[in-house]
């Protein structure tokens, strides 16, 4: 079993529609989740962090179930330029490390 | 949010040659940096873990001496891909940063 998993999608949605992204992670000592976005051919940035209350910025919003172990992203009204793939990202050590999921893709149309 | 660089962006180079890749934290100070290799339609796998003034960390798989890293200041980490073959041929990442990773812009290395 992957220690973070998500459904590589991809997710085709029309302008405007509300889209959610789940992602389960193996370990339950983990301490810290990201989402973070990736557009083609380039790096990984930071979209948000999750935090165990949930947080929302604009459109998006996350959310953590440590009891289940799983997080989410939701997007709201989305817009073409939001089209990228969306990385759950897990931090699992008292360090930095992050181990990432496999990636959401996500298609927004016309 | 911080700034990392990497350098060169691309490169191509011919088998068996080395090819080393350079990431910079701008502007802050990183005792600790991580590289990362993303084939295409793929996640990122941490291939091994920097650390300023001792040896590097690798992830199992990841051949120490085919890929050498060197972190000898608090703001330089470097990969070198020694004997670079096709199979090589990746996307590679750097990230440095405290509560949050910040990546630099990565190096596609192609491998003729």
């Amino acid at each position: 079993r992957k220690e973070v998993e998500q459904d590589p999608g991809p997710f085709n949605v029309p302008e405007g529609a509300t889209v959610a992204f789940n992602c389960t992670y193996s370990n339950s000592a983990s301490q810290s989740f990201f989402w973070y976005r990736q557009d083609c051919r380039k790096e990984p940035k930071l979209l948000m962090s999750v935090y165990s209350s949930g947080n929302e910025d604009g459109r998006f919003t996350a959310q953590l179930n440590r009891a289940s172990q799983y997080i989410s992203l939701l997007i709201r009204d989305s817009k073409l330029s939001d089209s990228a793939t969306y990385l759950c990202v897990v931090n699992s050590d008292a360090g930095n490390m992050l181990t990432f999921g496999g990636g959401t893709r996500l298609m927004v149309k016309p | 949010g911080a700034v990392v660089s990497q350098h060169p962006s691309r490169v191509i180079c011919k088998s068996g040659t080395s090819v080393k890749i350079e990431c910079r934290s701008l502007d802050f100070q990183a005792t600790t940096m991580f590289w990362y290799r993303q084939f295409p339609k793929q996640s990122l796998m941490l291939m091994a873990t920097s650390n300023e003034g001792s040896k590097a960390t690798y992830e199992q798989g990841v051949e120490k001496d085919k890929f050498l890293i060197n972190h000898a200041s608090l703001t330089l980490s470097t990969l070198t891909v020694t004997s670079a073959h096709p199979e090589d041929s990746s996307f590679y990442i750097c990230s440095g940063g405290w509560e949050t990773q910040y990546f630099g812009p990565g190096t596609r290395l192609l491998v003729l």
